[in-house]
């Protein structure tokens, strides 16, 4: 089955800690992207990827750092330096570079600093 | 600047009871709109979007919104509650530069029986 998954589904961090985030997909999209949802925020953009080896920040970039080197996988590591990390991250893709039509989104990972 | 702003956090209805749950848009250019469902600890499900065709969009489970540019408005109904209803609802615009969505703060849906 086509699907993004997300890995691991809990995380604990402790202050201080570099922490990855695994975002992978199998469904052949080009753009893919990084929210961070707080209770009664939302989602917020934190990094988004339209092809391989470029990516952009989106709102709330600071703290946070990615990768994309292939094209199914778009890894976040949430840095020491970002202040308030504990949230739920969704990762998501869209098929076509340079458009968000339907974004489909992976099942989360929740980070909980210690 | 694109924005959404979904009024109410929480809503509760009965069982059969119309679900209505508002969205507001501010856009200075034709906005396309979605609205995605989340269930406790799960990612998003998109329900239904709007792409400047027809103004009333119909999507899965039964929902439908109607798109009204006169009120910048782009509100989610459902003519009868079920209790899998229950969750918690996000409309968003996409942004100008047509790279990337902007979400509202999001609805909770309850049903009671």
């Amino acid at each position: 089955d086509g699907g993004i998954t997300q890995s691991p589904k809990y995380l604990f961090r402790k202050e201080g800690q570099n922490v990855t985030l695994s975002c992978e997909q199998n469904l052949n999209h080009d753009a893919m992207y990084w929210y961070r949802q707080d209770p009664g925020q939302g989602l917020r953009l934190i990094y988004y990827s339209q092809i391989v080896n470029d990516f952009q920040k989106g709102d709330i970039a600071e703290g946070y750092s990615v990768s994309r080197e292939k094209k199914e996988s778009f890894p976040l590591t949430v840095t020491s330096a970002q202040k308030n990390p504990t949230a739920f991250y969704l990762c998501a893709s869209t098929p076509d570079q340079g458009r968000t039509d339907t974004q489909y989104f992976g099942p989360g990972t929740r980070l909980t600093v210690l | 600047a694109q924005s959404v702003t979904q009024l109410g956090s929480h809503v509760s209805v009965s069982e059969g009871a119309l679900v209505l749950l508002r969205c507001n848009y501010s856009s200075s250019v034709p906005p396309y709109l979605f609205w995605y469902v989340q269930y406790p600890n799960q990612g998003l499900q998109l329900l239904l979007k709007y792409t400047s065709a027809a103004t009333l969009v119909k999507g899965i489970n039964g929902f439908e919104a109607e798109f009204k540019k006169s009120e910048t408005s782009f509100h989610l109904t459902k003519p009868s509650a079920h209790m899998r209803d229950a969750a918690e609802y996000f409309c968003a615009i996409l942004n100008q530069a047509g790279t990337a969505l902007i979400f509202g703060k999001g609805t909770t849906l309850s049903v009671s029986s």
